[in-house]
């Protein structure tokens, strides 16, 4: 199984701030990663796919990057509306599909 | 729009077998498409991917729950199912069905959620 470990738990951060969220894969999973960001109550949402690619209708300012086991979400202004939990799910190998523990990212 | 709905008892007892339907909207499960997941949450916690199945009935398990899970699909209805037998309190979480693409299995719809507690 595929163990993915995000950092930190939690974030800290003022709105307007650039965040970078981190997920590392404990054995390489290609380009194969997906993040997600959940609200209280809510479904997650998917963010990013193939490790960059934008899903439909996400906003510019959410960007991924990395492959192989080290891989980054980065938010380059952070809104309002993006105080929430984020996800990483990597799914080159399976079974298991596998998730991180979550980064909260919540207002300083 | 596709859209995914969870259904099913929001309390089991323990030892009983928890039961659940997503029935989708939208778009044809039959499709060929696409694979149809549950996945769960317990209480402040990360998400945890149960199983999936394909229309023409193929499945995927994940290990640590296999032996005590079944996931079926009823393409008449476009509804896919969970049943989890011997359920006990670590079983009480939200349950989401999700759908992933044949291509990629990353989850780009997700029902809204059920909470089922596994109570006496």
């Amino acid at each position: 199984e595929i163990v993915m470990t995000q950092s930190p738990a939690t974030l800290s951060v003022s709105p307007g701030e650039r965040v970078t969220l981190s997920c590392r894969a404990s054995h390489s999973v290609s380009s194969s990663l997906a993040w997600y960001q959940q609200k209280p109550g809510q479904a997650p949402r998917l963010l990013i796919y193939g490790a960059s690619t934008r899903a439909t209708g996400i906003p510019a300012r959410f960007s991924g990057s990395g492959s192989g086991t080290e891989f980054t979400l980065t938010i380059s202004s952070l809104q309002s509306e993006d105080f929430a939990l984020y996800y990483c799910q990597q799914y080159n190998n399976w079974p298991p599909l596998t998730f991180g523990g979550g980064t909260k990212v919540e207002i300083k | 729009q596709v859209q995914l709905q969870e259904s099913g008892p929001g309390l089991v007892k323990p030892s009983q077998t928890l039961s659940l339907t997503c029935t989708v909207s939208g778009g044809s499960i039959s499709s060929g498409a696409y694979y149809w997941s549950w996945i769960r949450q317990h209480p402040g916690e990360g998400l945890e991917w149960i199983a999936y199945i394909y229309y023409s009935g193929g499945t995927y398990y994940n290990p640590s729950l296999e032996s005590r899970v079944t996931i079926s699909v009823d393409t008449s209805e476009n509804q896919f199912s969970l049943k989890l037998s011997s359920v006990t309190a670590a079983d009480t979480a939200v349950y989401y069905c999700a759908r992933s693409s044949i291509g990629a299995r990353y989850f780009d719809y997700w029902g809204q959620g059920t909470l089922v507690t596994v109570s006496s």
